[in-house]
């Protein structure tokens, strides 16, 4: 079957860097998204790997490796408003996104 | 005017009611999509459709009906629900045809937050 894996909750300190791993198991593979979500609000598009490595966008950047079925966000310098929930969803052969229940980012001051 | 706008956002309904969510795009995409989110649980995929004609039906019980009547629109049909359906319904969207290449990045509207007595 499908699987992904992402921690519940997580707890950082504002200005720190923070790592939110994902592990994941699909039919077939087509890419990763994550996805930011502030409570109460609408999922927002963060970033997108397809080949192994790390892209970065500013504070945020996303790690894939595909032979080990493994991404990861890293959030550097923190800032309150980081406080969400963060979705990992690989795609799969039919191009179908497997989401993860969500990892709740907590910043504390 | 916002890419993906869902009305209502708050509803609460019995369980003989008969009501209606509504997701419109401002997009021009080809694609929309109806999820569920529960509390905890990872979002899951309802109905899909493309070019307005539905594409995925992930085995959705029938109390819940969707409608696509063009590539702007999409409803909800809620008839006879259960308390158990209490959950926020979020609408999506996205550019390239559902089941294909370039349909990863979804523009998801705020969201219908149903309860049911």
């Amino acid at each position: 079957g499908q699987n992904i894996d992402q921690p519940t909750e997580m707890t950082a300190t504002e200005g720190a860097i923070v790592q939110i791993n994902c592990t994941y198991q699909t039919s077939g593979f087509n890419g990763l998204f994550w996805y930011q979500q502030h409570a109460g609000e609408a999922p927002t598009f963060l970033s997108y790997n397809v080949l192994d490595g790390l892209e970065e966008k500013g504070r945020f950047s996303s790690f894939l490796s595909r032979s080990k079925g493994y991404s990861y966000l890293l959030l550097k310098e923190l800032q309150m408003k980081d406080s969400a929930s963060y979705l990992c969803a690989p795609m799969d052969s039919n191009y179908q996104l497997i989401w993860g229940a969500g990892t709740k980012l907590i910043i504390k001051p | 005017e916002t890419g993906v706008t869902q009305t209502p956002r708050h509803l609460v309904m019995g369980m003989t009611n008969k009501k209606s969510l509504k997701c419109e795009q401002h997009l021009g995409h080809n694609a929309m999509y109806w999820y569920k989110q529960s509390a905890k649980k990872p979002l899951e995929l309802m109905f899909v459709y493309s070019l307005e004609e539905r594409v995925e039906n992930n085995s959705v019980p029938s109390r819940f009906s969707p409608e696509c009547p063009n590539s702007s629109h999409l409803f909800l049909h809620l008839h006879t629900l259960q308390p158990e359906d209490s959950a926020l319904y979020l609408c999506a969207s996205s550019q390239g045809l559902a089941g294909g290449p370039g349909t990863g990045e979804l523009f998801f509207g705020e969201g219908s937050r149903l309860t049911v007595l």
